[in-house]
């Protein structure tokens, strides 16, 4: 199984600011895709981002940018402008191309957006 | 659009019990998944079906059953709930027609074994 972690179980930020949520992956492969998803209180799983690995150019979703790097197995979200509603639980995911159909998540990091 | 609907939202059982939790997509996906959610444990796969007719075990099967009834529905059966078996479970579905396409997921059952 592949392993996805994110090492900052809880994470904090000024509403308005920006953040980093880390994410590193482990894989022997080179094609795959990686996803963000953000859970709020409500416990719905909405996906905020996703990349291929073969771009090299990182996804933008209006605030909600990554860092990709593919050497490092690195998949950073930033959250620029930080709002109040971003307040949720961030998970990060990987999928393989190849053997494909499960993916893997990591355990999680919560995000508290302070007034 | 209904997207992936789970039932029931909450249940509780007693040790030793059985229950059947629901799923079904309408959005016409070839793939479906059953994911339970721990504290401190992000998301662990339980069973999937990559098309109708198919299952296949995932990181956590033991003490569960799986039926995909058709390509809409994915039932997910505890025969003997246990204590550890307290989650939050979650349905998925995905379409096979883009490499790059997420999962879907349903709203989650909170399940307490007592």
């Amino acid at each position: 199984a592949q392993t996805v972690t994110q090492s900052q179980p809880e994470m904090s930020v000024q509403e308005a600011e920006t953040v980093t949520l880390s994410c590193t992956y482990d894989t022997s492969e080179s094609d795959y895709y990686l996803f963000w998803y953000k859970q709020p209180p409500s416990r719905q799983m909405i996906l905020v981002i996703r990349q291929e690995a073969y771009k090299q150019q990182n996804a933008t979703e209006n605030r909600f940018s990554v860092n990709f790097q593919k050497a490092a197995k690195s998949f950073s979200l930033k959250i620029s402008d930080s709002q109040l509603g971003d307040a949720a639980m961030y998970f990060c995911a990987y999928r393989s191309a190849n053997t494909g159909n499960q993916f893997y998540f990591g355990t999680g990091t919560s995000l508290t957006v302070i007034p | 659009n209904a997207g992936v609907t789970q039932t029931p939202k909450f249940q509780v059982l007693k040790t030793g019990q059985s229950m059947t939790l629901q799923c079904a997509q309408d959005m016409n996906h070839n793939s479906m998944y059953w994911y339970r959610q721990d504290p401190g444990m992000g998301l662990r796969l339980i069973y999937y079906s990559a098309s109708e007719g198919t299952t296949d075990k995932g990181e956590v099967p033991n003490g569960y059953n799986v039926s995909r009834l058709n390509k809409r529905e994915f039932s997910l059966r505890l025969e003997s709930a246990a204590p550890s078996q307290t989650s939050v479970y979650f349905c998925a579905s995905r379409t096979q027609g883009a490499p790059n396409s997420p999962l879907h997921f349903g709203n989650g059952t909170r399940l307490t074994v007592t």
